[in-house]
Formats: C-alpha cells, structure tokens, sequence
C-alpha cells in the first residue's frame, strides 16, 4: 500500500532554532517527492522537488534530503523564524499512470516562538 | 502570473443539501485536481480532470463529483450534504509534463450545519 509518513506530529521551536521534519514513505513506483508549507486556512505552497537523482535541494533558509534506497527524506529549517510556523507537508509522487498519483503525509505542525 | 482561484471562498449549508464549488486554474495549467482537508485527515485527493475527463479518483462516495470545462475550469458538486462534509476544500492546477509544480488556490471552507 502507497503511503507517506511523517514525524513528528507537530513541533515547538524557539526562533533563531534549526530544526528538522521526517518523511518516510512507501509509494512504488517513485517520481519525485515535494515538501509543501501550509499557512493556517491557506493553500499549500511548494518548497523544493527532488527527482529520484537528487538527494538534496535548498530553497532559502530550507533544505530537503532523499534518499530513495531507504525511502526517507527530510526538510531541515535553519535559524527559524515566526512566519515559519505552518503545517510543513511531504507528498510522493507515482507513474502509475500518464498523469501520476500523488500521496500526502498528513503533515507536522511546527510553532515558532519568540 | 495569476494564480488558481477558487469561488466562494467561504460557505455555510446545511444537511441534505447540494454544493458547487469553482476553480479556476492558471493559465496554461490543463489539469485540475481536488482535495478535501479536514484536521483529522489531512489532504484527501477527490479526482483529478485533465482535458475534461476525469483521470485519477481517490475513495470518496458518489455524493462527489465533478467536472472539467473546455478553459480548463472546473467545478466540483457535493450532493446530500453530511455533516462530516464540513472541510477545506483546495483544488490544484498543474502542467502534464515532466516534473511538475502543482499550484494550489486558496481553498473554500464549506461549514455544514
């Protein structure tokens, strides 16, 4: 069965804190796996997408990891700030078909404080 | 560039009762996708509708359905509404080639009461 896991669940930092967010996932055949960032009642917005011949992509203070032989990927945030607090969410994508399937963790909650 | 809209942004109805939502995507961005969020849940995939046809469909009941227009909007209904219906419903646009970004538009709250 297709599935993404994420961990924590959710997640309390101090700002100016690094910190990092698990995802680990089963979907086969594998396309490519995305970090999203979602505000409080708004859509989610892409961070990074990584291939299955990449294993580390930066976008800012953000930087995600593969390692598609373990099927694990991280997203690593450096010196956090408060508009950092989001639900952070990993999703997979097949080729099952023309067009994809893409799986969705159910995301970590991460706060900042100040 | 705009981005996906989707109409209404925010919506109250009541049980047994029937909703249409609407989604607009970017320009040039051919396949439209639907999700319900709900905090228990996270991001459930509806369908997926590419060149007005329906080509990907999570498990959700019949109750759910949609559609794709020939500009590429799309609409989704919901029949008989329950109570458990009540969610963030987000649709996204997305190109059909290569790696793909996915867009996201702001969702509608749909409050069932």
């Amino acid at each position: 069965k297709n599935q993404v896991e994420q961990s924590p669940q959710s997640l309390i930092i101090l700002e100016g804190k690094n910190c990092t967010l698990q995802c680990n996932y089963t979907v086969s055949p594998f396309s490519n796996l995305r970090w999203y960032k979602q505000d409080t009642g708004r859509g989610p917005v892409s961070l990074t997408i990584m291939t299955f011949s990449e294993n580390t992509k930066s976008n800012g203070r953000y930087t995600a990891t593969l390692d598609a032989d373990t099927k694990q990927s991280s997203l690593h945030i450096t010196a956090s700030q408060l508009s950092d607090s989001a639900s952070y969410i990993c999703v997979v994508s097949d080729r099952g078909s023309t067009l994809g399937r893409l799986y969705f963790g159910r995301g970590t909650q991460l706060t900042v404080w100040p | 560039k705009a981005g996906v809209t989707q109409t209404p942004r925010y919506l109250i109805k009541t049980r047994g009762q029937q909703v249409t939502l609407s989604c607009s995507p970017i320009s040039g961005h051919r396949s439209v996708s639907w999700y319900q969020q709900t905090p228990g849940q996270g991001l459930q995939f509806l369908f997926e509708y590419f060149s007005e046809t329906q080509r990907n469909k999570g498990n959700f009941p019949g109750r759910f359905s949609g559609r794709q227009f020939s500009n590429s909007r799309s609409e989704m209904n919901v029949s008989t509404l329950e109570l458990g219906d009540s969610a963030l419903y987000l649709c996204a646009a997305r190109t059909v080639v290569g790696v793909y970004e996915q867009y996201f538009g702001p969702g509608t709250r749909l409050t069932v009461t």
